[in-house]
């Protein structure tokens, strides 16, 4: 079957650095996305990674290992406003994607 | 604004009624996608069109049925409805397959 794997919730504090993982198998490999979804709201595009390596867009990150199957959103100088959930998904062989269940990140000051 | 729009915002329904979820976009997208999204659960593909004309079952299909006449409009259309259809439902639109999908603002449905 097809499997998307990230943690439930992390906390961190203003300011500092977030790696949120993700871990996949799935049937074919077009693409792994990251998305970010504040509550209540619809989930918006933040980046998309398609060969090995790190993608780097302003404060947000995102590194993929196809080999090892995983990747990660790192961000930097956090703010409240990061207070969100991070959907990882993944575009198998039919061009569908495949959606991890959401890691919501909380933000301390 | 281009963008996606999704009609109505919230709805309660009663069990065995029938609801048809609007969705709307204006940027010409080829494919458009319908999901639910409920708690601990990563969004679920229910239908999807690659082009106006066709349409294609996804992940939770049963229940729902779709249609694609035009480029602009995805309705979603619930037969009979169901206490386990109570979720929140996205419409989503790519320009090409593999691209990134821009999401509507959701429609709260609630099943009695």
């Amino acid at each position: 079957g097809q499997n998307i794997d990230q943690p439930t919730e992390m906390t961190a504090t203003e300011g500092a650095i977030v790696q949120i993982n993700c871990t996949y198998q799935t049937s074919g490999f077009n693409g792994l996305f990251w998305y970010q979804q504040h509550a209540g709201e619809a989930p918006t595009f933040l980046s998309y990674n398609v060969l090995d390596g790190l993608e780097e867009k302003g404060r947000f990150s995102s590194f993929l290992s196809r080999s090892k199957g995983y990747s990660y959103l790192l961000l930097k100088e956090l703010q409240m406003k990061d207070s969100a959930s991070y959907l990882c998904a993944v575009m198998d062989s039919n061009y569908q994607l495949i959606w991890g269940a959401g890691t919501k990140l909380i933000i301390k000051p | 604004i281009a963008g996606i729009t999704q009609a109505p915002t919230s709805q309660i329904l009663a069990a065995g009624r029938r609801m048809t979820l609007r969705c709307t976009q204006d940027m010409r997208h080829n494919a458009m996608y319908w999901y639910r999204q409920d708690l601990g659960l990563g969004l679920r593909l229910i239908h999807y069109s690659n082009t106006a004309g066709t349409t294609g079952k996804g992940e939770v299909p049963d229940g729902y049925s779709v249609s694609r006449a035009n480029t602009d409009d995805f309705p979603l259309t619930l037969a009979s409805a169901v206490p386990s259809q109570t979720s929140v439902y996205f419409c989503a639109s790519s320009d090409s397959l593999a691209g990134e999908q821009y999401f509507g603002p959701g429609t709260r449905l609630t099943v009695t």
